[in-house]
This record gives C-alpha cells, sequence and structure tokens, in this order.
C-alpha cells in the first residue's frame, strides 16, 4: 500500500541554524500539509499546499517557514533560523481531494523527531 | 475557527469492555476524522464520516451534525487498541482541502 515517507527521522540542530524536512507524499495525492506536534501537546497545522502554492497557512507558519516541491516528488519544509520552541515532530500529510468529494482522508508520514539544541 | 473538546482525556479499561469516546466541535464541517496515534509518534486515519455511522472491524464511528457531536466506539477491546485517538475537523472552512484542527487525544490502556 502507497505510503507518505519523511526523512531524517530524528534531527538534531543547534539553535539559529536552519533545517529542511524532506517528505515524498503518496504519488497521485495533490494536496499536501505540514503539521507539528511539541511534546505532550496536541497536533497542530502548519501550512497546506496545492498547485505549487500556499493553499492556507495557520499562525504559526511564520516569515522562518517556508515550503517547497522542489521535483514531481518530494515536498519541503525548511525552517530559516531554528528556534528551541521549534522542538517538535513534524508530520507531512497528503490527499488526493477530488473536488466532487467534501472531504478527503489525509495520510500521515511517520514524522520527523526535531531538537534544538 | 472550529474548536475541538474530546472526552475523556485518559480512560483504562479491562480487556473486552465497550470504550466510547466523545468528541464536540463548535463550527459546521463537511466531514470529521478520527485519528490513531501510537506511542511511536506515527498517526493513522481510522475514519472520515460526514453522516450517519462507520464501522471497520471492531471500530464503529458515529455522527450527529447538527448537535455538532461524534463518538468513537471500540467493541471488545485487546491491549492492542492501546493508544491516543484523536477527533479532528477542518480548521477553516469546514471543507474540502482545509488543515485539520486536533482535538488533544484520549489516552486509552486496555488492560489484559
Amino acid at each position: 500500500e502507497p505510503e507518505v515517507t519523511q526523512t531524517p527521522s530524528h534531527q538534531v540542530t543547534q539553535m539559529g541554524q536552519e533545517v529542511i524536512l524532506r517528505c515524498v507524499p503518496i504519488s497521485n495525492h495533490l494536496y499536501f500539509y505540514w503539521y507539528r506536534q511539541i511534546l505532550g501537546q496536541k497536533v497542530e497545522f502548519l501550512v497546506s499546499f496545492y498547485n505549487n502554492e500556499i493553499s492556507e497557512k495557520s499562525e504559526i507558519f511564520d516569515d522562518q517557514f517556508s515550503v517547497e516541491r522542489p521535483d514531481g516528488s518530494n515536498f519541503t519544509l525548511k525552517i530559516r533560523s531554528t528556534k528551541l520552541e521549534d522542538s517538535a515532530m513534524y508530520f507531512c500529510a497528503s490527499s488526493v481531494f477530488l473536488r466532487v468529494q467534501a472531504q478527503d482522508t489525509q495520510y500521515f508520514g511517520p514524522g520527523t523527531r526535531l531538537t534544538v539544541l | 475557527k472550529n474548536e475541538v473538546e474530546q472526552s475523556p482525556q485518559n480512560l483504562t479499561a479491562q480487556e473486552g469492555e465497550f470504550i466510547t469516546i466523545n468528541c464536540s466541535y463548535s463550527v459546521g464541517i463537511s466531514a470529521l476524522h478520527w485519528l490513531q496515534q501510537h506511542p511511536g509518534g506515527g498517526i493513522v486515519s481510522l475514519f472520515m464520516l460526514s453522516s450517519g455511522k462507520k464501522k471497520h472491524g471492531r471500530l464503529i464511528a458515529t455522527i450527529n451534525i447538527q448537535e455538532k457531536h461524534s463518538s468513537l466506539h471500540i467493541t471488545a477491546s485487546h491491549p492492542r487498541d492501546s493508544a491516543v485517538y484523536i477527533c479532528a475537523v477542518p480548521g477553516r472552512t469546514g471543507g474540502g482541502a482545509d488543515g485539520l484542527t486536533f482535538g488533544k487525544g484520549t489516552h486509552l490502556i486496555i488492560q489484559p
């Protein structure tokens, strides 16, 4: 069964450094998402991406974050200058979202645990 | 913005018991998602439903759109059902490809 993959599984970085988290969505999916989960807290939406542009973003997704689909398969989240509070699990998700349906299942990757020291 | 409340936050039960987890939300939606998060952190979609009831194995999900309420039931619970169960709804407009707004989750432990 097709699945969403994410690399790396764990990333450790120093405060102020740039990190890029990578995701490979399911191949025929059209919508891509990033979520994060700070340890012990609920999952929070960051951004959605469709047709090579941001579709929606939350208030968390400020200027230090960016997303890109650099080729036909990868979907990346860049954090420009990491802060201690960026330490979290970051989940990528994708969905087909055929507009004839009101909603579609989102398939989640296994997550990247980001630790900022 | 949709607010999602789940109850209970924690639930410990004996193997074989019937489990009910509740979810309520504040703004009308097109569909509601139930997800499962295992101790390793991975998130799996269990159900997406917009009306009535869905069943998959021992899991049953129901939704009442008018009352903005959904329930997840587990019949004949088993220790392998131990996980965090999360309710999520479309966040912005209530539909389409919205990013999801998640509840805090219900931490379920099934003891043998």
